[in-house]
């Protein structure tokens, strides 16, 4: 079956420094990798897209100079939080998929002090 | 306003029930997809559908992209049916990308 990992599953960071999240897919060829972040309202924020042999597009409020994302190939990506404050807090997640279906991984949740 | 709103945003169910969950899309959505979340925040794909209708055990889930609605329908609710429950609909486009709804977060009472 398919299936999304996610590393680390929590991380605390202080308030200005940086952290770095993986995401592993297994099982399918992760063509297209979204990486979201849940608030703790639980709504859901589309950060940025990357598709295989296309630009990353990011979302309107987030840029690739505060989450830079690697996509290097069909199984693994990463997303770093540069310079991370208190609103940046939430859950991570990792949506990937061999085309439009997305499979989640089970998140990294970010809390900075 | 939402571009994809659901509801109820919350539900309480007694073991055995049945019940079903909406979302309504203001976007031209061309799939849609369900998941349920657990307490620990992992998503559970539940379904992925084009225009039409698919069943899984207790679960039957509808999308009618004429209507822009999709429908989850829970049959003989059991205790583990408990989390959220979200609705994600992909807009097309070389960009394809879901748009999630806010949940229903549903309890499951013996």
């Amino acid at each position: 079956g398919a299936l999304v990992y996610q590393y680390p599953r929590r991380t605390i960071c202080k308030s200005g420094t940086s952290m770095r999240m993986e995401c592993q897919a297994v099982g399918f060829q992760a063509t297209s990798v979204a990486w979201y972040r849940q608030s703790p309202q639980k709504t859901f924020e589309l950060i940025a897209l990357s598709t295989v042999n296309s630009a990353i597009k990011y979302e309107q409020n987030f840029t690739q100079e505060k989450f830079p994302i690697s996509h290097p190939n069909l199984s693994f990506s990463s997303m770093t939080v540069l310079n991370a404050y208190l609103e940046d807090r939430g859950l991570y997640l990792c949506g990937a998929g061999p085309e439009y279906e997305q499979y989640f991984g089970p998140g990294t949740r970010l809390t900075v002090l | 306003g939402d571009q994809v709103k659901q509801s109820p945003s919350a539900l309480s169910l007694q073991e055995g029930t049945n019940s079903a969950l909406r979302c309504n899309f203001s976007i031209a959505t061309t799939t849609v997809q369900w998941f349920l979340q657990n307490p620990r925040g992992s998503l559970m794909n539940l379904f992925y559908l084009v225009p039409g209708t698919k069943e899984n055990g207790r679960l039957k889930s509808t999308f009618n992209s004429k209507e822009s609605y999709s429908t989850l329908h829970i049959r003989d609710a059991q205790l583990e049916d408990s989390g959220t429950y979200f609705c994600a609909a992909l807009s097309g486009g070389s960009n394809a990308k879901l748009t999630f709804g806010k949940g229903t977060k549903l309890s499951v009472k013996s």
